[in-house]
């Protein structure tokens, strides 16, 4: 299996621009989450699906962050406007429903000037 | 409300020493526990996890933790260090097997002395 498909895995952007990172779960696998990594806050849940659903989004720090899963196979995050702040490494992980453990990809490695 | 507290945020070993870092969790539910590792620049990839089964689990690589409920504890172990386990080691705690949020410790950061 190829695991979970991150893209970008490196994006410099310049403030006030739209960043839109993408996500590739396991295939077989009915849960998604997004997970941001920093220095100062360490790994933070932002959102995750169940059967492309949302389910939880209580860590999605402002409107400014959406997220969607329009299938099974496919996920995005975006930042609208984006700022330096929002600089960070951003994973996402699948898992399946009775197996339960999460599979992290590569991660997409942010920075906002 | 869960939340895990990992002590010390970068251990020292010499290569071929005992392997040891800590980890205690609080939770209001029974608790799923991992432990995660980190190497620079990539994903976190899955050691182990405790799921209520036995309370030693073995993982990949030669770790194994044990869940001690009466010390709210689930500390890493190995008893040999080997130059390759140098990396960022995360527990992690749920309250549905992984299938739903992963919380997880500040982590702490494995150097092998040689």
């Amino acid at each position: 299996d190829a695991g979970v498909i991150q893209s970008p895995r490196h994006e410099v952007t310049e403030m006030g621009q739209e960043v839109t990172l993408r996500c590739k779960p396991i295939s077989g696998h009915n849960s998604l989450f997004w997970y941001r990594q920093t220095m100062m806050r360490g790994l933070e849940l932002l959102i995750y699906f169940n059967n492309n659903v949302p389910i939880d989004d209580s860590g999605m720090p402002e409107d400014r962050f959406s997220a969607k899963m329009p299938n099974a196979s496919f996920s995005t995050l975006k930042i609208q406007p984006s700022e330096p702040r929002d600089s960070a490494v951003y994973f996402c992980a699948s898992s399946f429903t009775s197996e339960g453990t999460q599979y992290f990809g590569p991660g997409t490695r942010l920075l906002v000037l | 409300a869960q939340s895990v507290t990992q002590l010390g945020s970068h251990v020292s070993v010499s290569e071929g020493a005992l392997v040891l870092l800590r980890c205690n969790y609080s939770s209001s539910v029974p608790p799923y526990l991992f432990w995660y590792v980190q190497y620079p620049n990539q994903g976190l990839q899955l050691l182990l996890k405790y799921t209520s089964a036995a309370t030693l689990v073995k993982g990949i690589n030669g770790f194994e933790a044990e869940f001690k409920k009466s010390e709210t504890s689930f500390h890493l172990t190995k008893p040999s260090a080997h130059m390759s386990d140098a990396a960022e080691y995360f527990c992690a705690v749920s309250s549905a097997g992984g299938n739903e949020k992963l919380t997880f410790g500040t982590g702490t950061r494995l150097t092998i002395i040689p």
